[in-house]
């Protein structure tokens, strides 16, 4: 059981380039999530879906945009990136929100490193 | 945004002590979940805790929620390395649907 995938691991970029961060689940949850992660400042939410082809903003969502066409697959796209975007960030899947205590399941983490 | 302060942000001990961390807010907490990340991975659910002023325990580790639902605490006893990680609080609060993560602690465990 694979749990949370992302791809790629680490990944440089430079000013106004754009790219795709992969995110896959086999755990069929309907809900998933992608967070940034900065020192100091825990975790904090770009985007989530709770279902195939519904997608909302979360706290950080300029410059990021998601789509969920399946249930397994949750990419975030960086349509401009901006030395502002450096950090690591982590997709997630859930059956929940988390309302009612509902676990998070964590990928590994993608390294970004905006020059 | 609301916050979610964790305390403290970093924190050093030698191998067989013991130590609290923090986690404090304004606003009132549905429930609380505790994660802890070890580096170059995810945060991984140590517990989550519902009702006010309950306690539970996972071996050395103790994880009590406030009274008022508006903090928690993590008791750890007889550290080992194994316990170095970032330690995160997270709680949905009362009437929002999602999760608001703390800002951490770091804990070292020294040999």
């Amino acid at each position: 059981n694979a749990g949370v995938t992302q791809t790629p691991k680490f990944q440089v970029l430079k000013t106004g380039q754009s790219m795709t961060l992969q995110c896959a689940q086999d755990m069929n949850h309907e809900y998933m999530s992608w967070y940034r992660q900065d020192p100091g400042m825990g975790l904090r939410l770009i985007h989530y879906s709770v279902g195939a082809g519904i997608t909302d903003q979360g706290e950080v969502p300029n410059g990021y945009n998601v789509s969920r066409s399946t249930t397994e697959d949750f990419p975030l796209r960086l349509l401009s990136a901006a030395p502002s975007q450096t950090s690591v960030y982590f997709c997630a899947s859930s059956t929940g929100q988390g309302a009612r205590g509902e676990t998070q399941y964590f990928g590994p983490g993608t390294r970004l490193l905006v020059l | 945004t609301q916050l979610l302060e964790q305390s403290p942000q970093f924190l050093s001990i030698q191998e067989g002590e013991n130590l609290t961390v923090y986690c404090n807010s304004s606003s009132v907490f549905s429930s609380l979940q505790w994660y802890r990340q070890e580096p170059g991975e995810g945060p991984v659910l140590l517990v989550t805790v519902v009702t006010g002023g309950e306690v539970k325990k996972l071996k050395r580790l103790t994880f009590q929620f406030g009274d008022a639902r508006k903090d928690s605490s993590l008791h750890i006893t007889a550290a080992q390395p194994g316990d170095t990680g970032l330690y995160l609080c997270a709680g949905p609060y009362f009437g929002n649907e999602k999760l608001t993560f703390g800002t951490g602690t770091r804990l070292t465990i020294i040999p």
